[in-house]
């Protein structure tokens, strides 16, 4: 079986300042980890995903995420949040031998002005 | 690049009345998949296509459930009959449907919010 566990559902942030959503996940196998955000209103949009090599991956609109294989998280980070980035955040897995993506239960981030 | 579009954006029924979704993916995705999301939760996958052939369908409730995929496009969902707890926003994403489909971007549409009354 797989789960993603997000640990907080909500964060909160000053503008500016660093913001970190936590995410772990339970598999059996090797884990692909991805990042959705979602606006009111809208579908999801895909933000950053890890499939092998470096730990620290890069994605859209400044954030990046760290897979820690020890500690079976993949958190996410932005070094500087702005008040746009308030949004419903969501971090899935899937195994490399199955098909499912499994998400987790969300975390709202609210960065205030 | 057009988006995964779906309609309708809203549908408000009554319990017991069916109800259908629509989604065209984005053109050359191969892979298409209904995600069923209910308040406060994150999706949940009811069905995956590849093409027109049904890849994974293991949660999706079949005695009231339905989706086909028939020219291998565009895709339906039907609820029939509807249910209170059948309240949700149902979203559908599509991915290329490459030889490595289990490491795609999913990328998803604007969805549909169902009310059950």
């Amino acid at each position: 079986a797989q789960s993603v566990a997000q640990p907080e559902d909500q964060v909160n942030v000053a503008e500016g300042n660093p913001l970190t959503v936590k995410c772990t996940y339970s598999v059996s196998g090797n884990p692909y980890l991805f990042w959705y955000v979602q606006y009111p209103n809208r579908g999801l949009q895909f933000l950053l995903k890890y499939i092998t090599g470096d730990n620290l991956v890069k994605g859209s609109y400044g954030f990046e995420a760290e897979f820690n294989k020890s500690q079976t998280s993949f958190h996410l980070k932005k070094p500087s949040a702005l008040v746009s980035d308030s949004a419903l955040y969501f971090c899935a897995v899937r195994v490399s031998n199955g098909y499912k993506l499994s998400f987790g239960a969300g975390t709202t981030v609210t960065v205030r002005a | 690049e057009a988006g995964v579009a779906q309609s309708p954006r809203y549908k408000i029924i009554e319990k017991r009345q069916s109800v259908a979704f629509w989604c065209n993916p984005i053109s050359g995705h191969a892979t298409l998949y209904w995600y069923q999301q209910i308040l406060g939760q994150g999706p949940k996958l009811l069905i995956q296509f590849q093409n027109n052939g049904v890849v994974d369908d293991s949660q999706l409730p079949k005695d009231r459930f339905s989706a086909e995929r028939l020219k291998g496009v565009d895709s339906t969902l039907k609820i029939q009959p509807a249910k209170l707890e059948d309240s949700a926003v149902y979203l559908c994403a599509s991915s290329l449907g490459s030889s490595g489909v289990l490491q795609e971007t999913q990328y998803f549409g604007p969805g549909t919010r169902l009310l059950v009354l």
